[in-house]
């Protein structure tokens, strides 16, 4: 079975500082894509980061950049400079192509706190 | 600008009354998808459809009926069946391999509460 962890419920950090969300996930699919969402309290999904698994450049967005270790199936998500506004739920998902449709995965999230 | 449009974003169902959510989009994707979120448990996916007419159970569709007559719309409705609605519902779409890196796109979701 297709599955993606996050193992930290609740992460802090300090204004301006650098954090690191951790994601693993198990496919037996050869092709498949890595998305990083944030959920604000206004409980918007919106896109951070993705990656293809076929690139081994990890992607980055301004602040936003990943880690991909696709050896140890790891997928984590790095915010630089925090910012208030990076308060939010993160949460990791894969989509693969599974018996002739695109299925997504979404692990159960990570809030982020972010300190003044 | 191109979106998904759900609505709407509260609602409030009496016990043994069927409510039905609706979900519309003008992106002109080809799948549709119907998540359940509660606290802790990240997003569930209820049922899917990747064409008009057609679509399938996802993890946890008992209590659940969706109908796909148009491209456009999704509309999912919680039946009296469903014991526990209580939670937030997030309606996705996506395409489907055209461009295989994109991701899906949600809209702002319903939150259903039990009277």
């Amino acid at each position: 079975a297709q599955t993606v962890t996050q193992s930290q419920p609740e992460m802090s950090v300090q204004e301006a500082e650098t954090v690191t969300l951790s994601c693993t996930y198990d496919t037996s699919e050869s092709d498949y894509y890595l998305f990083w969402y944030k959920q604000p309290p206004s409980r918007q999904m919106i896109l951070v980061i993705r990656q293809e698994a076929y690139k081994q450049q990890n992607a980055t967005e301004n602040r936003f950049s990943v880690n991909f270790q696709k050896a140890a199936k790891s997928f984590s998500l790095k915010i630089s400079d925090s910012q208030l506004g990076d308060a939010a739920m993160y949460f990791c998902a894969s989509k693969t192509f599974t018996s002739g449709t695109y299925k997504y995965i979404f692990g159960t999230g990570t809030r982020l706190k972010v300190l003044a | 600008d191109g979106g998904i449009t759900q609505s709407p974003k509260y609602l409030f169902r009496k016990e043994g009354q069927n409510v039905t959510l609706s979900c519309e989009q003008n992106l002109n994707h080809d799948a549709m998808y119907w998540y359940r979120q509660d606290p802790g448990q990240g997003l569930r996916l209820i049922y899917y459809s990747q064409i008009v007419n057609d679509f399938q159970k996802g993890d946890i569709a008992e209590g659940y009926s969706v109908s796909r007559e148009k491209k456009e719309s999704f509309p999912l409705t919680v039946t009296s069946a469903q014991k526990n609605p209580t939670a937030f519902y997030l309606c996705a779409s996506s395409t489907q391999g055209q461009i295989p890196n994109q991701p899906q796109h949600f809209g702002d979701g319903t939150r259903l509460s039990i009277l």
